[in-house]
């Protein structure tokens, strides 16, 4: 069965330096999406992505992070000066379309710590 | 404001007892709601959907307009059920909203 698949697993970082998280969304699909979950808290939505551009964004997606699709099969989000903050849990997920009780698939994440 | 709320952080349940995973949601059209599951160490999966109105794995969800609650429901606990559970809306803006999420643990 295809699936969400993201690397690296879990990533250290010092804070103030730049990651970038991959995800790999399921080849059909149309839809992306970036969430986050920190520990013991919500998974949050960041961003989802359409048609090359970002659809919608949260309030948590700053001018620090960004998101791009430089191949047409990896989908990226960048955070470009990383905080203590940003530790957290980040899900990649993709769906084939919006609507109708459609499924949103999700990786099985990328664990941030930045220290 | 769209909104999806679990008031239950985690539900103790002994095998074979009923249990039933409360949400309650805010959202101005008609929703799309969704309960999605993550096993420990698992990615999120999703359980079920209220527009298949659909069993698996014997659990049940029935949409309740009035009430504003999606509810999951089993009749009969198993110890494999022991998980984290999340209620979702699907907002029709391109992003589907979760609740804080419930940890069911199903005691032997």
């Amino acid at each position: 069965e295809p699936e969400v698949t993201q690397t690296p697993s879990h990533q250290v970082t010092q804070m103030g330096q730049e990651v970038i998280l991959r995800c790999v969304p399921i080849s059909n699909h149309l839809y992306f999406y970036w969430y986050r979950q920190i520990l013991g808290q919500k998974v949050e939505f960041l961003v989802s992505f359409y048609n090359n551009e970002i659809s919608e964004k949260s309030e948590i997606f700053d001018d620090q992070f960004s998101v791009e699709r430089p191949d047409g099969s990896n989908f990226t989000l960048k955070i470009r000066s990383t905080k203590l903050e940003d530790s957290a849990m980040y899900f990649c997920a993709s769906s084939v379309r919006l609507g109708e009780g459609t499924e949103a698939f999700f990786g099985q994440g990328t664990r941030l710590t930045v220290v | 404001a769209q909104r999806v709320t679990q008031p239950e952080k985690l539900l103790s349940v002994f095998k074979g007892a009923p249990v039933e995973l409360k949400c309650n949601y805010s959202y101005s059209g008609s929703p799309e709601l969704f309960w999605y599951v993550q096993y420990s160490r698992q990615r999120l999966q999703l359980l079920l959907r209220h527009i298949s109105r659909e069993s698996i794995k014997g659990f049940t969800a029935d949409l309740n307009k009035g009430e504003t609650s999606f509810h999951l429901k089993k009749p009969f606990a198993q110890e494999e059920d022991s998980a984290m559970y999340y209620c979702a809306l699907e907002s029709g803006t391109y992003k589907y909203i979760f609740g804080t999420g419930t940890r069911l643990k199903v005691l032997a």
